[in-house]
């Protein structure tokens, strides 16, 4: 696709329940990145994957939290017993080459109530 | 570990103006990121800065980068209302999974 799609833009949930973020990168971008970003806050990375393989997990902030990438394409970030400091807005983002950057998506506002 | 500092957090200037952000890191890299994020959007590509010595404008923007020093910088030239926003500067990790480390972003305010 032309840019970094994901869904939902929004969501709202309560506390106690599961949720999935899903990530469309731009069509053969073999690098997927996650992040959370915190009101207010810088970008905390969460998980990284090259192809369907995720070397580099060490973002994650508990074992709540996994991702997974199939066909090298979608991405899906699930947080299992969603808490209120799971509230945040998580970023996808995708890469070829890095010398032509990291394209961010728009986002999924995550609110645990 | 990479780390990487912004200075100022926040930034308020007048139209007309100029100023300069500086973005510090910890830790070797040859390349250099430069974002803007408007409230409630996602992260904008600036500048992509990849090695020393390199120079990008775009309007009233300007970033370099200083890898022996480990410095770039954004610098604003005549700022107008339309430069608000939260500026980040990022820099990947060498080698595996080349993740981007942010800084705090400055916010900036133009005022009229």
């Amino acid at each position: 696709g032309a840019g970094v799609s994901q869904s939902p833009s929004n969501k709202v949930t309560e506390k106690g329940k599961d949720v999935e973020l899903r990530c469309d990168p731009i069509s053969g971008h073999t690098a997927l990145y996650w992040y959370r970003q915190r009101l207010g806050q810088g970008l905390e990375f969460l998980i990284y994957f090259q192809g369907n393989s995720a070397p580099d997990k060490s973002g994650l902030p508990s074992d709540r939290f996994s991702a997974e990438r199939t066909g090298e394409s979608v991405s899906t970030l699930t947080i299992q017993r969603t808490q209120q400091e799971d509230s945040a807005v998580y970023l996808c983002a995708s890469s070829f080459f890095p010398d032509e950057g990291y394209t961010f998506g728009s986002g999924t506002r995550l609110t645990v109530v | 570990e990479l780390k990487v500092e912004q200075n100022p957090l926040f930034l308020s200037m007048q139209e007309g103006k100029n100023y300069t952000i500086y973005c510090n890191y910890s830790t070797t890299s040859d390349r250099l990121y430069w974002y803007r994020q408007d409230p409630g959007k996602s992260l904008e590509s600036l500048f992509v800065l990849l090695s020393n010595g390199a120079v990008k404008q775009e309007g009233r923007l300007m970033a370099s980068l200083d890898t022996k020093a480990r410095l770039s910088t954004l610098h604003i030239t005549a700022a107008v209302h339309d430069l608000s926003a939260t500026y980040f500067c990022a820099a990947p990790t060498q080698g595996g999974s080349e993740k981007l480390v942010f800084g705090k972003g400055t916010k900036l305010t133009v005022n009229p």
